[in-house]
């Protein structure tokens, strides 16, 4: 079954401890993107990459690093989370980068950051 | 649930009735629009798509319409059933300047579709 797939769920962590959201996908996808969703915003993309080792920063990138090491997975690292980064997380790929095309989405991480 | 739909326009319609559910877009230059549906606790799933050369569209129960004029986006769901109650997104691709790539997306916030039995 064509997927995103997005581990963990749900997160509950403290101000400064280091974690990371996985993101794989197996659709042999070029484009992978993070977007954070808070209520009433919408969804705001973090980062988004083009191909593998191919990265860059989407509207909201501050306190998010992202890496590209291998085409499926397109992990999101908080370094030092602080509370203002509570929110849903999704992760979403398409088989398009140069123009547009549909964004399959995980089915999302919920952070809270005590 | 998980909770995205705080302040956020609800339509609430009877079962069996027409929906419209309408958007408006801010880039007058966006050549490509998505309608998603986001069910409580999951990701958003594609509806339906349009190219700014049209300005129609239709699919299984569902049509987009696209006016350009006044940068408006509507997606009509037809025969409204509760499986339908949802947070529904439009998204606008805008251009991509010269030497970029990606497929950018801008979201809106989104309506909060309730259907009543």
């Amino acid at each position: 079954e064509a997927q995103v797939t997005q581990n963990p769920r749900y997160l509950i962590t403290v101000t400064g401890k280091k974690l990371t959201v996985t993101c794989s996908q197996n659709m042999n996808h070029e484009y992978m993107s993070w977007y954070r969703q808070d209520p009433g915003l919408g969804l705001r993309q973090i980062y988004y990459s083009m191909n593998v080792e191919v990265t860059d920063k989407g509207d909201v990138p501050e306190g998010y690093k992202v890496s590209r090491k291998e085409k499926r997975n397109f992990p999101l690292i908080l370094e030092s989370p602080s509370p203002n980064q509570t929110s849903l997380y999704f992760c979403a790929s398409s088989l398009g980068v140069k123009g547009a095309g549909e964004l399959f989405f995980g089915e999302g991480s919920r952070l809270t950051v005590l | 649930g998980e909770s995205v739909g705080l302040h956020l326009p609800t339509l609430s319609v009877q079962e069996g009735d027409n929906s419209i559910i309408n958007c408006a877009y801010s880039n007058s230059a966006s050549d490509y629009f998505i309608w998603y549906k986001q069910e409580s606790g999951k990701g958003p799933q594609f509806i339906i798509d349009i190219r700014s050369n049209m300005d129609k569209r239709q699919g299984q129960r569902v049509t987009v319409l696209l006016n350009k004029t006044v940068k408006h986006l509507s997606l009509q769901i037809a025969a409204t059933q509760p499986g339908d109650s949802a947070v529904y997104f439009c998204a606008e691709k805008p251009p991509i300047p010269l030497m970029e790539y990606g497929n950018k997306l801008v979201f809106g916030a989104g309506t909060i579709l309730r259907v009543k039995s």
